[in-house]
């Protein structure tokens, strides 16, 4: 069936620090492809999407590209910020329902 | 305005108990969810339901109902709870059923904590 894989965290970073949070996913098609934020003991804000294959999502300074080439849609902000501090979901649509992958967290620290 | 609100926020309950999940959407979307989120932040889809019908239907096990008594609303009620469904319940809704290659994006509450002691 269809998955999602996401780097293992948690990561931490120094505020300024350049992101990267990898993600490559496994389904038949071409779905949708999505990263949330979950922010602590807050439920999930949607960060970005992207539709199709090479589109970029762009939210807050983060962004990612959907690669079909490499299943990969990964996440990359230019310089972190301690409010950056949470927990990122990838996940794709299929058929209605979304596959998350397992969470990574970001701790940034100032 | 709360666009998906849940409650209760927190439910702390003994095993072998019933209890329900409230969740009421005001975005006028035609598709509810509801997710559990383990002690490891795993998220996995339970059921969904456009327009009062159940459309996705994992393999959960059937102390688990939901129920839609209006599109802006879908309750989860669990019979003879165990302590393996301590967890995060989490709702959500989206304006339509997506297809693979719809964006329609799944606006989620901020969840309810269970603890089943």
């Amino acid at each position: 069936g269809d998955s999602v894989t996401q780097m293992e965290g948690p990561v931490t970073l120094s505020e300024e620090a350049f992101l990267t949070i990898n993600c490559t996913y496994t389904a038949t098609g071409y779905p949708s492809l999505f990263w949330y934020v979950q922010y602590p003991g807050e439920g999930l804000q949607l960060l970005l999407k992207a539709t199709k294959a090479d589109d970029k999502g762009s939210n807050k300074g983060f962004e990612a590209t959907y690669r079909k080439e490499t299943t990969s849609f990964h996440l990359e902000k230019g310089s972190v910020q301690v409010s950056d501090s949470a927990v990122y979901f990838c996940a794709l649509n299929q058929g209605g329902k979304l596959i998350f992958g397992q969470g990574t967290e970001l701790s940034v620290k100032p | 305005d709360t666009a998906v609100s849940q409650t209760p926020k927190y439910l702390v309950t003994q095993m072998g108990n019933d209890k329900s999940i409230k969740c009421e959407q005001n975005l006028g979307h035609d598709t509810m969810y509801w997710y559990k989120q383990d002690s490891k932040k795993f998220l996995k889809i339970m059921f969904s339901y456009n327009n009062k019908e159940l459309i996705i239907n994992e393999t959960v096990p059937n102390r688990f109902s939901p129920k839609s008594p209006d599109k802006a609303h879908l309750n989860l009620h669990i019979n003879s709870l165990e302590l393996g469904d301590s967890a995060v319940y989490f709702c959500a809704s989206s304006q339509v059923f997506s297809g693979p290659r719809m964006g329609y994006i799944q606006y989620f509450g901020a969840g309810t904590r269970l603890s089943v002691l």
